[in-house]
């Protein structure tokens, strides 16, 4: 059982260009959750997606901000023209089901320059 | 807003002392209470409480939960280096949009010194 599992680990972009986070989930799990660690800061959620579906998007910026967790294949969270204040841990988590078993994958840390 | 506070921010023991890390909260619609250990890389969970003053324990681990105080304790026996990391604090509730969101501390940083 591979855990959850994010890439890439670590991420450079300049300002302006898009970042793309994946998110692969442990096998048998159907719901994922993203959340950004700034320095010195906790976790904050961002948003819960089962597959094919939104769910709970309410720690989302409104702009620039998108995530998806399509049929086949990893969940994306995607960050369009990327400013300094994005750069932060991202955390992506998965489970069985909702509210149980949440495990955290080892995070994607995004720097802009 | 839901409020998740942990304390002290940051601690240092030698090693073989007994250490205790507090989480209180405030949160509408509390489902659980959960921490985990976060050395550099993904948070590993540690416990899930979801009753109170039902003890949790893992080795040298044991956790705690008050829900009439709205607070939780970690308490940690006779610790080593490897021990050494940042302690979460999570609350897991019903969000406005029904659905189950874990809010976290900023945690406790342990350092463990021989």
């Amino acid at each position: 059982n591979a855990g959850v599992m994010q890439n890439p680990r670590h991420l450079v972009r300049r300002r302006g260009q898009e970042a793309r986070l994946r998110c692969s989930p442990m096998k048998g799990h159907s719901h994922v959750y993203w959340y950004r660690q700034l320095p010195e800061e906790g976790l904050k959620f961002m948003v819960y997606l089962q597959k094919e579906n939104i769910i709970d998007e309410s720690g989302m910026p409104k702009e620039r901000f998108s995530a998806e967790f399509p049929k086949e294949g990893p969940s994306i969270l995607r960050i369009q023209q990327v400013v300094r204040g994005d750069s932060a841990a991202y955390f992506c988590a998965s489970s069985p089901q909702e509210g149980y078993g949440y495990t955290f994958g080892s995070g994607t840390r995004l720097t802009v320059v | 807003e839901d409020k998740v506070v942990q304390s002290p921010l940051s601690l240092v023991v030698h090693e073989g002392d007994t250490v205790t890390l507090n989480c209180s909260y405030e949160v509408t619609n509390f489902r659980s209470l959960l921490w985990y250990k976060q050395e550099k890389k993904a948070p590993t969970f540690l416990f899930m409480l979801t009753s109170s003053g039902i003890e949790k324990k893992s080795g040298r681990l044991s956790s705690i939960l008050d829900k009439k105080e709205l607070f939780s304790i970690l308490n940690i026996t006779a610790t080593q280096t490897g021990d050494s990391a940042v302690y979460l604090c999570a609350v897991g509730s019903t969000s406005g949009a029904g659905s189950y969101q874990l809010t976290f501390g900023k945690g406790t940083k342990l350092s463990v010194i021989p």
